[in-house]
């Protein structure tokens, strides 16, 4: 069973506000990825990362950053949430030696 | 043409029934193949992963694949309501940064 988590589960916030949505798993797998999924659509990738100072854009331009300063680590900053941004976030992470990919529980997210 | 494409759904069966759900990818040096399971509201979770050409079997799920014909499918036995949800088949092809390619997703409702 895969321990990754996310935070917060859901949150309302207002434009223009800077979020920082955070994914974190404990077991100690290098690569992590960031998905956006609006309701009943396909999952996109936006951001990935092989580990420690690697991070990589996905194939959905997004205006988010990403930062992997420890292993376990891999939040998700909007510096200045729209409207546009409101979906759901998906965090990933898989041990380099598996082919297995688990997610977290997601951050729904709505922009007012 | 989509990377990945799957059955357009929503497909309905009644309970008892035989599900199947299809899955076709156009690289054909992909390796790897997996069905996830993504109920209403909720993060994905792998039901299945299968490598090599043939049928793999676990409880009421059968993957079956076939490299020549670039298709993956997968057959839900006896299924219950419960197994209503979205499933999403995901590709991964050696080389591709991206790790997963997700198709879009089938909806399957188990009519009670």
């Amino acid at each position: 069973e895969a321990d990754i988590y996310q935070t917060p589960r859901y949150l309302v916030i207002g434009t223009g506000k800077k979020i920082t949505l955070e994914c974190s798993q404990t077991m100690g797998h290098d690569k992590m990825y960031w998905y956006q999924q609006d309701p009943g659509m396909e999952l996109h990738l936006i951001h990935y990362s092989y580990g420690v100072n690697s991070t990589e854009k996905g194939d959905l331009s997004s205006e988010s950053t990403v930062s992997r300063i420890r292993t376990e680590h891999f939040p998700l900053t909007l510096e200045s949430a729209r409207p546009s941004h409101t979906s759901q976030y998906l965090c990933a992470s898989r041990d380099i030696t598996q082919e297995t990919q688990y997610f977290g529980p997601g951050t729904r997210l709505l922009v007012l | 043409q989509k990377e990945v494409e799957q059955n357009s759904g929503p497909l309905s069966v009644p309970e008892g029934a035989i599900a199947s759900l299809n899955c076709t990818y156009s690289d054909r040096g992909s390796q790897s193949f997996f069905w996830y399971r993504q109920y209403s509201g909720k993060s994905p979770e792998l039901i299945m992963s299968i490598y090599s050409n043939g049928d793999k079997e676990d409880g009421r799920f059968t993957a079956q694949l076939n490299k020549a014909s670039q298709y993956v499918s997968l057959l839900i036995r006896d299924s219950q309501p419960s197994d209503s949800a979205t499933y999403l088949c995901a590709v991964r092809t050696p080389g591709s940064a991206r790790q997963l390619t997700f198709g879009s997703g089938t909806q399957l409702t188990v009519l009670p």
